[in-house]
């Protein structure tokens, strides 16, 4: 089975710029997760959805930061202007909607904002 | 969802078995234990979760005291694979929600 697939894994820009990470859930899979990875504060939740609707996006750090899931296939994360405090790896994960279900994770974007 | 504690590191020689401890001591009843590793420049993986009786798949087993207050992953056989940071998790059973991810222990299998 395919897992979490996400793109691309490493993108590097200036500052400013925008910045769009995608990723495609395991099939059948109703919950997305966008986390985020630095050394300084390590994995947190960003948002995320269930049935392509947003349920919590208390973790979003500002007004630069958005996500859309469109379809059950795919969401997007976008950085919009770009600072280089953004510099992180961005995970995403699945789980089905059945309760108790493990989160299966991407291997994640590697963003270097310069 | 209640706090895990974990050493910071430890080592394990290869072909050993490797046991990483948790402590969950404030976990509730309908709260589960969820252990995951990440690789290094992969994602994290899941690896096993319980309630409170022992758990074994193909990748580890989980051994959970009887009053759920602390835990212990077993990796049977470590191989220099295994070199991981590995991340214990309470939370709560019907809650499809984050993983909470703490710092979690650094295991080194060395030859």
């Amino acid at each position: 089975d395919a897992g979490v697939i996400q793109s691309p894994r490493h993108e590097v820009t200036e500052m400013g710029q925008e910045v769009t990470l995608r990723c495609k859930p395991i099939s059948g899979h109703d919950y997305l997760f966008w986390y985020r990875q630095t050394m300084m504060r390590g994995l947190e939740l960003l948002i995320y959805f269930n049935n392509n609707v947003p349920i919590d996006d208390s973790g979003m750090p500002e007004d630069r930061f958005s996500a859309k899931m469109p379809n059950a296939s795919f969401s997007t994360l976008k950085i919009q202007p770009s600072e280089p405090r953004d510099s992180a790896v961005y995970f995403c994960a699945s789980s089905p909607q059945r309760a108790n279900q493990p989160q299966h994770f991407g291997d994640g974007t590697r963003l270097s904002i310069l | 969802d209640a706090k895990t504690t974990q050493p910071p590191s430890m080592d394990c020689a290869e072909g050993r078995a490797a046991n990483l401890p948790c402590n969950h001591s404030t976990i509730s009843g309908n709260e589960y234990v969820y252990w995951y590793r990440q690789i290094h420049s992969q994602g994290p993986q899941y690896i096993i979760h319980g309630l409170k009786n022992n758990e074994t798949n193909e990748m580890a087993s989980l051994i959970i005291t009887e009053d759920r207050k602390s835990s212990t992953l077993i990796l049977p056989h470590a191989t220099l694979r295994d070199t991981a940071v590995y991340y214990c998790i309470v939370r709560v059973a019907w809650k499809n929600n984050d993983m909470r991810f703490g710092a979690g222990t650094r295991l080194t299998v060395k030859p």
